[in-house]
Order: structure tokens, then sequence, then C-alpha cells
């Protein structure tokens, strides 16, 4: 258990419907990141937060978007769901910006749009 | 364009031998380098990394070697045992010499690793 909490760990939904994705980082973690993992691909960057404040964007659609709250959680919003959107969508916390700390995942969402 | 490349999908290997998992990639900017363990219906988990000021570091059955001109780092794992079975991911950042790296890291396809009794 990596301490990295992600709901819900599975999502069906239809073309042209919105979800939320929630991660709840480990305890003390300060940074947030977004990843997805479309089918026989690589993790890709999506986004980073730090402390509730956008530190970077990867390459994320503008169909999606992010935010830490004051509690530390994330949410992703993916709006507009295409059949490409179908993927796994994992989370990771570090207690800081730098990489002076390791980052932990947790055991991801996946999202199957139909 | 893909700038961590593993080029073996899967890899076989007999229990007690040693597995070899190599990486390339083509960004010059990257000066750390990450392997992450992925076990079905879990995230990836750490397992070793290298800065781009050594070229290998050992933790364990787990070397890691890093080749900067060539562009290529390889995983040793010796000796091999049925639970190193998984997904093995090759990551990379830049800006860590700098203390600017963080984990926007870019991640190889992965390479299953069969370890066989």
């Amino acid at each position: 258990d990596s301490g990295v909490t992600q709901t819900p760990k599975h999502l069906i939904t239809a073309t042209g419907q919105r979800v939320t994705l929630r991660c709840s980082p480990r305890s003390g973690d300060l940074s947030v990141y977004w990843y997805q993992q479309s089918l026989d691909q690589g993790l890709q960057f999506l986004i980073h937060y730090y402390n509730g404040e956008e530190r970077a964007k990867g390459n994320i659609l503008e169909r999606f978007s992010a935010q830490q709250f004051p509690d530390l959680h994330s949410e992703l919003n993916l709006s507009s769901l295409e059949l490409g959107d179908s993927a796994l969508y994992f989370c990771a916390s570090s207690v800081a910006i730098s990489m002076n700390t390791e980052a932990f995942f947790g055991q991801g969402t996946r999202l199957t749009v139909v | 364009d893909q700038q961590v490349k593993q080029n073996s999908p899967s890899l076989s290997v007999q229990e007690g031998r040693i597995s070899i998992l190599n990486c390339d990639y083509t960004n010059s900017m990257f000066d750390y380098f990450l392997w992450y363990k992925k076990y079905p219906a879990e995230g990836p988990t750490f397992l070793i990394s290298i800065s781009s000021i050594k070229d290998k570091n050992e933790d364990g059955r787990f070397t890691v070697f890093l080749n900067k001109s060539a562009k290529h780092l390889s995983l040793h794992i010796v000796p091999s045992q049925p639970g190193d079975s998984a997904v093995y991911f090759c990551a990379a950042s830049p800006g860590h010499l700098t203390g600017a790296g963080s984990y926007q890291l870019t991640f190889g396809k992965g390479t299953k690793l069969s370890v066989i009794p």
C-alpha cells in the first residue's frame, strides 16, 4: 500500500459525458501528479500541483482539468469524453516539488468510455 | 516522438539467472533516470534510480547502469526470482542536477518480465 488513494477504481461511462477522478495523497505530501496510461503506452504526464497551485502541464487536453484542494486532495475532471480517453489514470504524490524524495503512485482509476 | 524507448515488450528468464532490461533515451536534457515495477492492478512502484553524474547504482539484487554517450541505461536483476515477474518501466527527468527536477517523468512503454521457476 503506497498510501495514495484513488477513487473510483473502475469507471464506465458513455461518450460525451463528464467524470471526476479523485486522489488523496500520502499524509504530508504536498505534490500531486496525474498520469494517463493508454493501451500499450507508457505513462503520460498530465499535470502537477504543489500545495494547491498548478506547477506544470504536460500533454493534457483542453477537455481535461484538475485542481488541488486546501486539504491537498486532487481531482481530475474529464469532460466531453471520447472513446480514446479510455485509459488508466494514475495519481502520484511526493513531499516536495523536486525529486529529493520518492514519489508514490496510487493504484489508478480505470476509465472505460463506451 | 518517443523520448524514452524500451524496445523489448517482453522478456523471459529462468529463475536464478540474470535479467537485463534495456532503455534508450533521446533527450540530452534528461539527467535523472528511474526504474519502476508494476504488478497488475497496482500502481508503479519505485525500484531504483541513477543520476547522470554516476554510471552505476546498486541496491541489493538490482543494479542500474547508465551510458550517457550512448544515451542508454539498463537494469540488471541478479538472481532473478519469480516474484520479479512484472512490467518494468524506465522513466527520465531533466533538471535534477540543478535542483529543478520533479516527477514530471517521461516513461517508456514498459517491458514485461516473466521469471520462470
